[in-house]
């Protein structure tokens, strides 16, 4: 198993451009979530999906959307880049499968971008 | 919404020794507190985690404390190893499907001194 899988895993993009960050996972799981990471934040959720066909909107969501395209695949879009969102970007997944069923995240190795 | 805290931000010590990494949370609605570690351009990856029914665990060398009154969950890690320099993070979820979101803390960077 691959686990969780991210792409590209680095991206530089113009101000202004758009772009879609990739996120699929094989292990089977219900939630899927986005977090950006900047240095002495720690890590930020952006969006999440609790089931496939539901998003929601964490922490940090402004300048971003999301699509949960079908339970393996949770992708994040910037429509118009700006160079705050100049970041790491990690998506992740838990099992999920009942209520009080806390499990672990599994994280991507992330996708660097850098907004010039 | 939640908000967790870490301290410290940096930790220095000699191999050998121990080192105690410290979280507060805010709400008490949490119950669920993981400890990822993660090494330089690497992703994040789980190493210990408690539920609020258990007040310590432990995995060798790692082990977890956690007082729910105080609302405070701490890590300690003994017999320090050169390969334990990273930086560590704590967290902290509710309870539920679709709550299961995780508030980080800020991350606390050890570095461990041959």
């Amino acid at each position: 198993n691959a686990g969780v899988t991210q792409t590209p895993k680095f991206q530089v993009l113009k101000t202004g451009q758009s772009m879609t960050l990739q996120c699929a996972q094989d292990m089977n799981h219900n939630s899927m979530y986005w977090y950006r990471q900047d240095p002495g934040m720690g890590l930020r959720l952006i969006y999440y999906s609790a089931s496939e066909g539901t998003t929601d909107k964490g922490e940090v969501p402004n300048g971003y959307n999301v699509s949960r395209l079908n339970k393996r695949e949770f992708s994040l879009r910037l429509e118009s880049a700006a160079p705050s969102q100049t970041s790491v970007y990690f998506c992740a997944s838990n099992p999920n499968r009942r209520l009080g069923s806390n499990q672990p995240q599994h994280f991507g190795d992330g996708t660097r971008l850098s907004i010039l | 919404g939640e908000n967790v805290e870490q301290h410290p931000s940096t930790l220095s010590v000699q191999e050998g020794d121990s080192a105690v990494i410290k979280c507060t949370y805010s709400d008490s609605a949490s119950n669920y507190f993981p400890w990822y570690k993660q090494e330089l351009g690497k992703r994040p990856q789980l190493i210990i985690d408690i539920r609020s029914n258990v007040g310590e665990k432990k995995d060798q060398r790692i082990a977890v404390t956690l007082n729910k009154t105080a609302k405070h969950f701490s890590l300690h890690i003994t017999e320090t190893q050169p390969e334990d320099s990273a930086v560590y993070f704590c967290a902290a979820s509710g309870l539920g499907f679709g709550n299961e979101k995780l508030t980080f803390g800020t991350g606390t960077r050890l570095t461990i001194i041959p």
